[in-house]
């Protein structure tokens, strides 16, 4: 079974600039999370879709950060104008089973905002 | 906002030692879970334990709940240089609710 894909892996940019991430959940997972996770801390929810619905954005800045989840598949995270204190590993995370909600995460993608 | 705390915020030890780390949190749950992630890499999911079970086994790995102290510990028991990695606790509220993470203890196991 192949896992949750991320990509880039890696990426630099210079503050105000935009980027954008993808994932690809495992298949058939409906619920897809996405997660900032800065440096010497756990993972926080940014966004929760399930299938192609929104459950939770509560702590998504949204005046600079958008998610969506076309077809309820992969998913795509944006940021856009980007601040220092972007920086930071966003992973993705999905799961199959919302009773129990254990998850399967991405390998991540390293932003780095000069 | 992050729930659980973990302790210590790191650990070393020698190869063939155990391991514990401890996990507080402040809300009822339906269920804790532990991950691990090595550096660089994405969490993996180790174990879950239900708000209504005491204790679970898996492998090398043991987890207690006390759910009237709101706390929770996992033991690696005759640890090796392969476990040396960050330890999350997560908490599960209701069905359908997104974990939230603790802030991990590191552990380092020297050979």
């Amino acid at each position: 079974e192949a896992g949750v894909a991320q990509s880039p892996r890696y990426k630099i940019i210079e503050k105000r600039q935009s980027v954008a991430f993808w994932c690809n959940p495992i298949s058939g997972h409906a619920t897809l999370y996405w997660y900032q996770q800065i440096l010497g801390q756990g993972p926080k929810l940014l966004i929760q879709f399930q299938n192609n619905g929104v459950v939770d954005d509560s702590q998504l800045p949204k005046d600079r950060f958008s998610a969506e989840r076309l077809k309820g598949v992969d998913s795509t995270l944006k940021i856009q104008p980007a601040k220092l204190e972007d920086s930071a590993v966003y992973l993705c995370a999905s799961s199959l089973d919302r009773a129990m909600n254990i998850q399967y995460f991405g390998a991540g993608t390293r932003l780095s905002v000069l | 906002s992050q729930q659980g705390e973990e302790d210590p915020q790191a650990l070393s030890i020698q190869e063939g030692e155990n391991a514990t780390m401890n996990c507080s949190y402040k809300t009822s749950i339906n269920n804790l879970q532990w991950y691990r992630q090595n550096s660089g890499r994405g969490l993996v999911h180790l174990i879950l334990i239900r708000s209504n079970e005491r204790e679970k086994h898996s492998g090398r790995l043991r987890v207690t709940l006390d759910t009237s102290k709101k706390s929770s510990s996992l033991l690696i028991t005759a640890s090796r240089a392969a476990d040396t990695a960050s330890y999350f606790c997560a908490t599960g509220g209701q069905a359908g609710t997104a974990l939230i993470f603790g802030k991990g203890t590191t552990l380092s196991v020297s050979s």
